[in-house]
């Protein structure tokens, strides 16, 4: 089954710095990789995804990039402020499978003011 | 966006005792809901895969008499753990798979269930 990888555990940066996350998966048959922020106690809520069709996907201060040949995909914050400071989890699965998103083991990110 | 409630938010029940949990999508139908449970500082770890009208299929190490999966509806999943001991306390998290349209293969999650067994 599929293995997600997440590095670094945790992360701590300054106000105003950029911020990124890596991830790496096993199964390439994986094509749907996103990227949740979860505060204590809460949901898990998506901040960005990329599909294995696409590259490089930007969404304001946040971008996620893929590498389909090495299979790894990294999580870019760039402006970070303090109210980005949460747990990161990546994810991946199948979606025409409809398999469950396989979780990394998430990422603390601390930004200082 | 897709909405998934789940009831109750938070249980406390004596060690023993059952609880049933449920995941409800409410404005759209869902053949293939997931169970994830999350301990304190750790990750999301898949428990089943819930599929309506059929048998759950359980991750390797979920104990299958233990969380009990039912999926009696589109709309509905409910995990039951029986005889909940302390090491079950942890996040219950569902996700729901939308079916059609803009959900198409869409995971939706619920807010969480926090269960504590005393």
């Amino acid at each position: 089954g599929e293995n997600v990888e997440q590095h670094p555990s945790t992360l701590s940066v300054q106000e105003g710095d950029s911020a990124v996350i890596k991830c790496t998966y096993s199964d390439s048959a994986s094509n749907y990789f996103p990227w949740y922020k979860q505060e204590l106690g809460k949901r898990p809520q998506l901040i960005i995804d990329i599909r294995s069709n696409v590259g490089e996907k930007k969404d304001q201060r946040i971008a996620v990039t893929l590498n389909k040949t090495a299979k790894h995909f990294s999580l870019h914050i760039t402006e970070t402020q303090p109210e980005d400071s949460a747990v990161y989890f990546c994810a991946a699965s199948i979606t025409q499978a409809g398999t469950a998103l396989i979780f990394g083991k998430g990422t603390t990110l601390s930004v200082s003011s | 966006g897709a909405v998934v409630s789940q009831h109750p938010s938070w249980v406390i029940c004596k060690s023993g005792t059952s609880v049933k949990i449920e995941c409800r999508s409410l404005d759209f139908q869902a053949t293939t809901m997931f169970w994830y449970r999350q301990f304190p500082k750790q990750s999301l770890m898949l428990m089943a895969t819930s599929n309506e009208g059929s048998k759950a299929t359980y991750e390797q190490g979920v104990e299958k008499d233990k969380f009990l999966i039912n999926h009696a509806s589109l709309t509905l999943s409910t995990l039951t753990v029986t005889s909940a001991h302390p090491e079950d306390s942890s996040f219950y998290i569902c996700s729901a798979l939308g079916t059609s349209g803009s959900f198409y293969n869409e995971q939706f999650f619920g807010p969480g269930t926090r269960l504590t067994v005393l």
